[in-house]
């Protein structure tokens, strides 16, 4: 299994404000994915992270509101951009090893915004 | 549009109990069935399961697919306190490689 770091571990926000949430991985992985869970509820992909290229995002989450960046193969970085409440969530990366359709995923950001 | 149903949503036992958490999917063009435990944030791998019939065990956790029927059980014997978690269960379809969760059944084992 590959091993993966995620930062900040917690954070709480003013509305209006932007956080970005970086995610690293020790090993090259073919694929990287960022997920939310909002409070009481399963998880929810947001998009997938490709290298060197524009992400790819699931139906109801856009690029201006979540801007993700994967400059190589075991970086990932999700803004959460313009926050309000509603975006209150835990943040999770996940990534796909080169050797397993696994998924495995990272320790998550809690996110509360104010 | 792929969908996860998992059942019970809360299940409340002693310990020492065996439990039966259940998982039933519809996905287009089926790859893999995940079985996940979160108990803070960040879900931990448990099984994945690709064929039918063929029972995946660690420990007291075991877990089989029915490809025919579309659902998976994940079985605890024994249960233990630290038992007490959300299981998710997940399927992967198509290309992409995505997961679809389940909402997940919250597991509270008493002492």
């Amino acid at each position: 299994s590959a091993v993966i770091s995620q930062k900040p571990s917690r954070d709480i926000c003013q509305r209006g404000t932007s956080l970005t949430i970086q995610c690293q991985v020790d090993s090259q992985v073919t694929m990287m994915f960022w997920y939310r869970q909002q409070p009481g509820q399963s998880l929810t992909l947001i998009a997938t992270a490709n290298q060197g290229s524009e992400a790819t995002y699931e139906s109801g989450f856009v690029i201006d509101k979540f801007p993700i960046s994967r400059p190589n193969l075991t970086f990932s970085t999700l803004t959460v951009s313009n926050m309000s409440p509603e975006d209150s969530s835990i943040y999770l990366c996940s990534v796909r090893t080169v050797s397993t359709d696994t998924q495995y995923f990272g320790p998550g950001t809690r996110l509360t915004v104010l | 549009e792929d969908k996860v149903v998992q059942s019970p949503l809360s299940l409340v036992v002693h310990e020492g109990d065996t439990v039966t958490l259940n998982c039933s999917y519809e996905v287009t063009n089926f790859r893999s069935l995940l079985w996940y435990k979160q108990e803070k944030k960040a879900p931990t791998f448990l099984f994945m399961l690709t064929s039918s019939g063929i029972e995946k065990k660690s420990g007291r956790l075991s877990s089989i697919l029915d490809k025919k029927e579309l659902f998976s059980i994940l079985n605890i014997t024994a249960t233990q306190t630290g038992d007490s978690a959300v299981y998710l269960c997940a399927v992967s379809g198509g290309s992409n490689y995505k997961l679809t969760f389940g909402k997940g059944t919250l597991l509270t084992v008493n002492p």
